[in-house]
């Protein structure tokens, strides 16, 4: 079980915009930086969104992050169905049970 | 650019060593303030971070491995690698080195690692 709480699918039609939360405490997304990765079939994760909101270069600004107390949101707006794909959220962990933690995945669907 | 690339056997026994080494062209291994570290994704399972080594050779690993793991840097080949001890069947899993601690920018492709007698 994973510390943080993600919806295990999300699912719109393309052009639409969708919205992916990621849930977790005081000591790991209350505390430290959330990045976002995008992971397709086969293949490695990719970094989408880091230290919360930032966007490495190559990454759409159709994809935006946030944080709000212990919780984070990835938002994809006008959904290509080169979208579809899971996407995971990741934190440091500042309690000694385990220094970084993944959410569980989100697969999202493009209808 | 820099680019990881994992490798190491598809299959290990039960109860056997885990070694796995991850190459790192288009850099260095020992530039300054680079993480390096291991995760893994069971198969149909979420990512779990293993640890990462610091490029002076320290390291932090996740305690759920319980002193299962050692990480190591080999700058002379600008590689980086990692054991895992008594393996059983739940660690079958892909295997990604990548880059970062507080965010991983760079990943390796991956290697399935099998754990089966």
């Amino acid at each position: 079980q994973s510390v943080l709480t993600q919806p295990p699918s999300v699912s719109a039609a393309p052009g639409q915009n969708v919205t992916i939360s990621c849930s977790g405490s005081s000591s790991d997304i209350g505390t430290n930086d959330v990045s976002w990765y995008q992971q397709f079939p086969g293949a490695a994760p990719n970094l989408l969104i880091y230290d919360n909101r930032k966007r490495p270069s190559g990454i759409s600004d159709r994809f935006s992050g946030s944080k709000s107390g212990t919780s984070a949101t990835l938002v994809i707006t006008g959904l290509q169905t080169g979208d579809e794909a899971d996407y995971f959220c990741g934190v440091w962990d500042s309690s000694l049970s385990s220094p970084w933690v993944f959410g569980g995945g989100t697969r999202l669907t493009v209808l | 650019q820099v680019q990881l690339h994992e490798s190491g056997p598809g299959l290990v026994k039960p109860s056997e060593t885990l070694t796995l080494t991850c190459a790192v062209s288009g850099g260095s291994v020992n530039s300054g303030s680079s993480y390096w570290s291991w995760i893994r994704q069971p198969p149909g399972k979420g990512l779990e971070w293993i640890g990462y080594i610091y490029y002076r050779g320290s390291t932090n690993y996740n305690p759920s491995l319980k002193g299962r793991v050692i990480m190591s840097l080999d700058t002379s080949r600008s590689q980086f690698s990692l054991k895992l001890n008594s393996v059983t069947a739940a660690d079958t899993a892909v295997y990604y080195c990548a880059r970062g601690w507080s965010a991983f920018d760079i990943w390796g492709q991956g290697t399935m690692v099998t754990v089966s007698s």
